[in-house]
């Protein structure tokens, strides 16, 4: 079947700090694969996307790349900030969404 | 452009009550769906739509209605309220792509439910 599992949180960091989630995935065929996020009191965004292996999706400042061989989709990001805090869900896409449990993130001055 | 709207924002009902909660989108997408979202469980798909007049179950349909009467609304009916359905519930919208809903899925702000 298909499933995201992504690293336990609540994860806190402080500012400049830098920000890896981990996000695995189990799919039938080669899914495409997303970062969306939560802030307070929203719904969720998109915040980036890799549709192949070995495809890096970026957007502001944040970073993940596509690989095939390890099934991950890990998040990056080298100097995270306050309004950095939300809630970060690993997604992939076959006929449908498949979202992991999500990350919290709290970034502290 | 109000995109993604929902109604109520919160609401409690007891057990056995009944229920709609209301989603609308402005954008003219093919692909609505409701989504619960739970504590260590992520976001759960209940029911979809790939257009008027046709739904489908998701992950969790059971004690959930939907119908898709135009393309810009998707209520979802809660049939006879259980405590097991206090969540958060989304709706998102999105283009169709053919195969699957388009990579941009747009989200509402939620809906708090409470069931006592």
């Amino acid at each position: 079947g298909n499933s995201v599992t992504q690293m336990e949180g609540p994860v806190t960091l402080s500012e400049e700090a830098f920000l890896t989630i981990n996000c695995t995935y189990t799919a039938t065929g080669y899914p495409s694969l997303f970062w969306y996020v939560q802030y307070p009191g929203e719904g969720l965004q998109l915040l980036l996307k890799a549709t192949k292996a070995d495809d890096k999706g970026s957007n502001k400042g944040f970073e993940a790349t596509y690989r095939k061989e390890t099934t991950s989709f890990h998040l990056e990001k080298g100097s995270v900030q306050v309004s950095d805090s939300a809630v970060y869900f690993c997604a992939l896409r076959r006929n449908q969404f498949y979202f992991g449990t999500g990350t919290s993130l709290t970034v502290i001055p | 452009n109000a995109g993604v709207t929902q109604t109520p924002k919160f609401q409690v009902l007891k057990t056995g009550q009944s229920m709609t909660l209301q989603c609308a989108q402005d954008m003219n997408h093919e692909y609505m769906s409701w989504y619960r979202q739970d504590p260590g469980m992520g976001l759960r798909l209940i029911h979809y739509s790939v257009g008027a007049g046709i739904t489908d179950q998701g992950e969790v349909p059971n004690g959930y209605n939907v119908s898709r009467s135009t393309t810009e609304d998707f209520p979802l009916r809660l049939l006879s309220a259980a405590p097991s359905q206090t969540s958060v519930y989304f709706c998102a919208s999105s283009y169709w792509s053919g195969t699957g809903p388009s990579y941009e899925q747009y989200f509402g702000p939620g809906t708090r439910l409470t069931v006592t």
